[in-house]
This record gives C-alpha cells, sequence and structure tokens, in this order.
C-alpha cells in the first residue's frame, strides 16, 4: 500500500512568486491536512480537508490556501512568496475525522524562497 | 489555545542505554500520536496511543489521559534511534489537527 506521497521535494522560488506544492494521500483516506516546519516555530498547522471541504484552518495568512479533489489528492498554494516562508511543508493523511484518526506523513517538500 | 510540552529538549546517551521522553499536555485530547523524524525530515509513526500503553519492540509508551501526559520510552538505544522525536496532540473536540509540541533531540553516540 502505497503512503503519503508529496511532490516535488525540493523547491527553489523567488521572492513575489507563487507555489504549488501536492499531496497524494493513502488510498482510502479522506482526511488530508497540512503543516508548516520551521527552526523558530516548529511544527504549525495550515489546514485540513474532507472530502473537498476545509474544515479547520491555522493562523496562516490568506496567501496560503488549499484544495481537495474529488480523489482525495490536495494542493496548497502560497502566493507573493516571502522569505520567512522558506520551509518544510509536510501533509498528513488519516482515514476519516471521529473515527481512527492515526495521521500519516508525507516525506515533505522542502521550500526555499531566495 | 492547548499547550504540549515536550522533555528534555535534548539528550544525549551512549548506545545501550535506555532513554525516557516526557510529553506534557494542557487539555483533554481526543488523540495522542509519537513521531520520530528522519534525516529527510519525514515523520515516522511510532505510536498512535489516547490512553494505556503499548509496545513496539525496543520503544514502548504510556498515555496517562486523566493526568495529562505521555511517555515514550527506547530500551537499549541504538545509532540509528538518533533524531527528534515529536509527540503530537487532537483536541477532543477538534477535527484532524494536530498541535505538536517543540520535540526532544535524541543523540546516541556509539
Amino acid at each position: 500500500k502505497a503512503g503519503v506521497t508529496q511532490t516535488p521535494r525540493y523547491l527553489i522560488k523567488t521572492r513575489g512568486q507563487q507555489v504549488t506544492l501536492s499531496c497524494s494521500p493513502i488510498s482510502g483516506h479522506r482526511s488530508v491536512s497540512w503543516y508548516q516546519q520551521t527552526p523558530g516555530q516548529g511544527l504549525q498547522f495550515l489546514f485540513e480537508y474532507f472530502s473537498e471541504t476545509q474544515r479547520n484552518k491555522g493562523n496562516f495568512p490568506g496567501r496560503f490556501s488549499g484544495r481537495q479533489f474529488s480523489n482525495s489528492r490536495s494542493e496548497m498554494n502560497v502566493s507573493t512568496l516571502e522569505l520567512g516562508d522558506s520551509a518544510l511543508y509536510l501533509c498528513a493523511s488519516s482515514l476519516a475525522a471521529g473515527l481512527n484518526t492515526e495521521a500519516f506523513f508525507g516525506q515533505g517538500t522542502r521550500l526555499t524562497v531566495v | 489555545g492547548i499547550q504540549v510540552e515536550q522533555s528534555p529538549p535534548d539528550l544525549i546517551l551512549q548506545e545501550g542505554a535506555n532513554s525516557t521522553l516526557r510529553c506534557n499536555f494542557s487539555d483533554s485530547v481526543n488523540n495522542l500520536q509519537w513521531f520520530h523524524q528522519n534525516p529527510w525530515g519525514q515523520l515516522i509513526n511510532l505510536f498512535y496511543i489516547p490512553s494505556g500503553t503499548k509496545q513496539n519492540g525496543r520503544l514502548s509508551a504510556t498515555t496517562v489521559a486523566t493526568e495529562r501526559y505521555s511517555l515514550l520510552y527506547i530500551s537499549s538505544s541504538q545509532t540509528t534511534d538518533s533524531g527528534v522525536y515529536f509527540c503530537a496532540v487532537e483536541l477532543m473536540m477538534g477535527a484532524q489537527k494536530l498541535v505538536f509540541g517543540q520535540g526532544t533531540r535524541l543523540t546516541i553516540n556509539p
């Protein structure tokens, strides 16, 4: 059974650009959530999608957005990139909220903004 | 919001030693997980343990939900156990939204 797949693994962007990251959850999992990891702030929740609907959102500016498709794959977008957006972005999938909610993480996308 | 505190922040041990990592949380939780972050950044699931005790090889974990803490035990440490260990909790009334502690960096020297 394939795990959570994130693409791309590494990305270098220039300030002001936008970026789209992709996450394919474990087959059968319907909940996908995104986290940002930085040395200063640690791991912080960005947002969660379930059945194509955003159910929870963390404390991040509107430049951070996401969506989920009918096959449960999810994308997150960051517009007008800032140097501080450099981070490891991790995606997690789980079977369904309210039931077994064990989260499984992908390998992450390491974004560098220059 | 909920506070998740891990201790110690850093731990340096010799190969073969045992260790105990602690995670305290400030509110009732629906779910608690322990992860090991590998050198490439991926979070590897160790335990899904909202309450009780579980064991997997040299690792075991105990969560006492009523007292709001969890412990991760590593016995007979190996150099491959090195890395950062995170606990993460999901609030009782929340959806799939994990709140992470700051992690414990474990270094096992040969």
